[in-house]
């Protein structure tokens, strides 16, 4: 089965600062799908990123980007500009190629400092 | 926003009672999931349905069953209710985007078993 790891359960960072959330797993296939999603306080699971394992470029979203190694089975997240909104939960996951499930890592919650 | 509701929002109920929480979508996505989430173990997969009638275990299924009569519809049953399942629970939808079958998530269930 697979496993997804987030060793990082707190981090914090000061405001227009720049922060990254690591995360490993482990899998015996090529080809899957990597994700990280945020949950404020609201509770709201929210898709911030996604990474195709067959893409070697790592995948951006505005200050939202992501160090994908494959060999090395690591997928961390990088924050650019951080803003207070941005303090939340943010959670690591797995998905296999067919698409059935989601294996989450057990979260970083990220506080960001004014 | 995915049109993903749950309800009801938050429950309190007593040990030994059946329990029922409805996920409702209006995506027409073929996929729906239940999840639950507790403390230092993000999110984890009960169930899940690729299509009407069509349901699977996930990781944590024991004590829970679910139904599907309708692509919009997806019921998580607790048939007698125990502390332990005493969760956050979310519901999922996904179906086939541009590169993988992402998932959106409603915005959960507050599950408290006195």
């Amino acid at each position: 089965a697979q496993t997804v790891t987030q060793s990082q359960p707190e981090m914090s960072v000061q405001e227009a600062e720049t922060v990254t959330l690591s995360c490993t797993y482990d899998t015996s296939e090529s080809d899957y799908y990597l994700f990280w999603y945020k949950q404020p306080p609201s509770r709201q699971m929210i898709l911030v990123i996604r990474q195709e394992a067959y893409k070697q470029q790592n995948a951006t979203e505005n200050r939202f980007s992501v160090n994908f190694q494959k060999a090395a089975k690591s997928f961390s997240l990088k924050i650019s500009d951080s803003q207070l909104g941005d303090a939340a939960m943010y959670f690591c996951a797995y998905q296999d190629n067919a698409g059935n499930m989601l294996t989450f890592g057990g979260g970083t919650r990220l506080m960001v400092k004014p | 926003d995915a049109g993903i509701t749950q309800s009801p929002r938050h429950k309190v109920t007593e040990t030994g009672t059946p329990v029922t929480l409805r996920c409702h979508q209006t995506e027409n996505h073929r996929y729906m999931y239940w999840y639950r989430q507790d403390p230092g173990h993000g999110l984890r997969l009960i169930h899940y349905s690729y299509g009407v009638k069509d349901t699977d275990k996930g990781e944590v299924s024991d004590g829970y069953s679910v139904s599907r009569s309708k692509t919009e519809d997806f019921l998580l049953t607790l048939e007698s209710a125990t502390s332990s399942q005493t969760s956050v629970y979310f519901c999922a939808i996904s179906d086939l985007g541009t590169f993988s079958y992402e998932q959106y998530f409603g915005p959960g269930t507050r599950l408290t078993v006195t």
